[in-house]
């Protein structure tokens, strides 16, 4: 009954390799985002979905591609990745004029790239 | 551009004794939102508490609080008897009220909280 899923946790792999890393929600909930933590710990927005459209697109790389084939799902692919991509990236969700808009956040995913 | 600010990079406290940790934002918005989160070791993010701009009355969650001074844009949160689970990376963020791509949340750097027991 996990409320926001992502696969996988950890990702390893070389440079120039590409990747995906994929969210699930299940709280009906119609909006959701990306967001990656650096090895600071800082936290910032990447890009957010509302209703499969794309409504928050940050200034980050072309080679990070998202893609939402429903409102519960998110998927996050990155091209070609470099050493500063090693962060862990972390889903979340919320619905619209519920709760204040409260976003829950998936579990994270630790990319690690060598 | 709205910013969040959180001074104490590292704060510890006693099992049992309370603690405030400090947060300032800056925003010229009058509607928006609050959030305190928790980041244990385990890495989830689980949100602690919410506040609404509009709201005078500070929220409360169990033996967590917060100090919501509107005028001087500072929302501390305090943690009263404080247990050995308390311990994590705490992150204040701030979120403007609705309308178009509005719904992003802007993190502070986080305050590394540890419970000594």
């Amino acid at each position: 009954d996990t409320a926001v899923s992502q696969t996988p946790k950890y990702l390893v792999t070389q440079m120039g390799n590409d990747k995906s890393i994929k969210c699930e929600q299940n709280l009906g909930h119609d909006t959701m985002y990306w967001y990656k933590q650096d090895s600071k710990k800082f936290l910032k927005i990447m890009f957010s979905y509302n209703n499969k459209e794309l409504i928050i697109n940050e200034t980050v790389p072309n080679r990070f591609s998202p893609k939402s084939p429903d409102k519960a799902h998110l998927n996050l692919h990155i091209n070609s990745l470099e050493l500063g991509d090693s962060a862990v990236y972390f889903c979340a969700s919320s619905q619209r004029d519920r709760g204040g808009d409260t976003q829950y956040f998936g579990p994270g995913t630790r990319l690690t790239v060598l | 551009a709205q910013t969040v600010t959180q001074s104490q990079p590292e704060m510890s406290v006693q099992e049992a004794e309370t603690v405030t940790l400090s947060c300032t934002y800056d925003t010229s918005e009058s509607d928006y939102y609050l959030f305190w989160y928790k980041q244990p070791p385990s890495r989830q993010m689980i949100l602690v508490i919410r506040q609404e701009a509009y709201k005078q009355q500070n929220a409360t969650e169990n033996r967590f609080s917060v100090n919501f001074q509107k005028a001087a844009k500072s929302f501390s949160l305090k943690i009263s008897d404080s247990q050995l689970g308390d311990a994590a990376m705490y992150f204040c963020a701030y979120r403007r009220g609705y309308g178009g791509a509005t719904n992003k949340l802007i993190f502070g750097t986080g305050t590394l909280l540890a419970v000594q027991p």
